[in-house]
């Protein structure tokens, strides 16, 4: 069974710090994805890697960076966080493109 | 792209119900997925399903592609059935539904 796992469960940060959130998978998975969660507005997606080193924005990448030196693991950074950042973060990953996205259990991150 | 909207928004069940969650697409798919989010936050897949019908358990889907929708049938609906259902496409990028809150009452 494919095992996402997002590093925190809850995250309480202070405005202007760095913050890093990190999601590994265990399947080999080419394809990863990170996303926020608002009320209201769904998932919104961040930014996404089609494979090692390579990543791309996604709607809302404004705010955020990534990492991808290996192929299990795609950080997500908040360069300085802001309290608009406050938020539901979920990871995923798939195989390849176009098969089953799994997620991560998410992290709550408060900005204060 | 492609627009994805799913109805009801919000649906309010006694446990014991059946019930049908619709998602609709502006244009034909081939790759389909059903989410189920627990109140934990948690996101769940239910199926995978571009087209036909898969069943599992008290769930069951049906994806009829040439006429962009899909539908989620839940059966004797449990408490544990409750949170949010989300239907998703998967081209490039992967374009959500806002999703259907389902509560069952005990």
């Amino acid at each position: 069974d494919v095992k996402v796992t997002q590093s925190s469960r809850y995250l309480v940060k202070r405005t202007g710090e760095k913050v890093f959130l990190e999601c590994v998978q265990d399947m080999d998975h080419e394809n990863m994805f990170w996303y926020r969660q608002d009320p209201g507005l769904g998932l919104r997606l961040i930014y996404f890697s089609y494979d090692v080193k390579m990543k791309e924005k996604g709607d809302i990448p404004e705010g955020y960076s990534v990492s991808r030196e290996k192929k299990e693991r795609f950080s997500l950074i908040l360069e300085s966080a802001s309290t608009n950042q406050t938020s539901m973060y979920l990871c995923a990953s798939s195989l390849v493109r176009g098969s089953p996205l799994h997620f991560g259990n998410g992290t709550r991150l408060t900005v204060t | 792209g492609i627009q994805v909207e799913q109805s009801p928004p919000d649906l309010i069940l006694q446990e014991g119900a059946n019930s049908t969650l619709r998602c609709n697409f502006s244009d034909s798919v081939n790759n389909l997925q059903w989410f189920h989010q627990n109140p934990w936050g948690q996101l769940i897949n239910l199926f995978y399903i571009p087209s036909g019908t898969k069943q599992n358990g008290r769930l069951s889907a049906t994806t009829v592609a040439t006429e962009r929708y899909s539908l989620l049938y839940i059966s004797s609906s449990q408490t544990t059935d409750s949170g949010v259902y989300f239907c998703a496409h998967r081209d490039d990028k992967i374009i959500f539904g806002k999703g259907t809150r389902l509560h069952i009452l005990p």
